[in-house]
């Protein structure tokens, strides 16, 4: 089955940008969605199709993807998006979604 | 405003059977798939299965096929998940989701939280 692989985790300062990377094999030919997840709530959609933003999301947030990485990057961080970060794909072979291991965001 | 609206917490003891519930509404229910996602204690996000509430189809994940049973009933705008034999392994929090066009979840619940101990 497809794998997807996170770095368990990032730090950054504030006003820094952060960059999560999520590998996988040729992610680089499917869509890859981003979800962030702060404690004790559900996950919230932030980035879906590599690098489309649902209403709401700030543009500091963004998206890339091609070869075998996909990137979330978050421009001039906050306090506030300090958060576990997961990737998703959609697996076509097996027709089922995929997490990644998730990324845990931290703001120092 | 679309929203998924998820069944109370549970605790139960092992062995008992259980279903928690994921009511939609601002949207057409019976034309969007929905998923479920379990999060055991300080762990990431697993799959567990999705239903299309127009008909029912409904596919599982390997690692949950034949340890769950995912429903919908669509003249109520809800989907459920039900387990016949609770173990303490179950003990996790359940979201529902909504699946996007682009195979994203788009909409969450905001969690079941199911306990299971003797």
């Amino acid at each position: 089955s497809y794998v997807l692989t996170q770095p368990p985790s990032v730090s950054v300062a504030p006003g820094k940008t952060a960059r999560i990377t999520c590998g996988g094999n040729n992610i680089g030919t499917k869509s890859v969605h981003w979800y962030q997840q702060k404690p004790g709530q559900a996950p919230v959609l932030v980035i879906y199709y590599d690098s489309d933003r649902p209403s709401g999301i700030p543009e500091r947030f963004s998206g890339s993807n091609s070869g075998n990485t996909a990137t979330l990057t978050i421009s001039r961080v906050e306090a506030g998006d300090e958060a576990d970060y997961y990737c998703q794909v959609w697996d076509t072979t097996s027709d089922h979604p995929v997490f990644g291991g998730g990324t845990k965001l931290t703001v120092l | 405003e679309v929203q998924l609206v998820q069944s109370g917490a549970a605790v139960k003891k092992p062995g008992e059977s259980l279903k928690i519930s994921c009511k939609g509404s601002g949207y057409s229910f019976i034309t969007y798939w929905i998923g479920w996602v379990r999060q055991m204690p300080g762990k990431g996000l697993e799959w567990m299965g999705i239903i299309y509430p127009y008909d029912s189809d409904t596919r599982y994940s390997p690692s949950f096929q034949g340890q769950v049973i995912i429903s919908a009933d669509r003249s109520n705008n809800t989907a459920y998940l039900q387990w016949s034999s609770l173990k303490a392994s179950d003990t996790a929090m359940y979201y529902c989701a909504r699946r996007g066009m682009e195979g994203d979840f788009d909409y969450w619940g905001q969690g079941t939280l199911v306990s299971v101990s003797s």
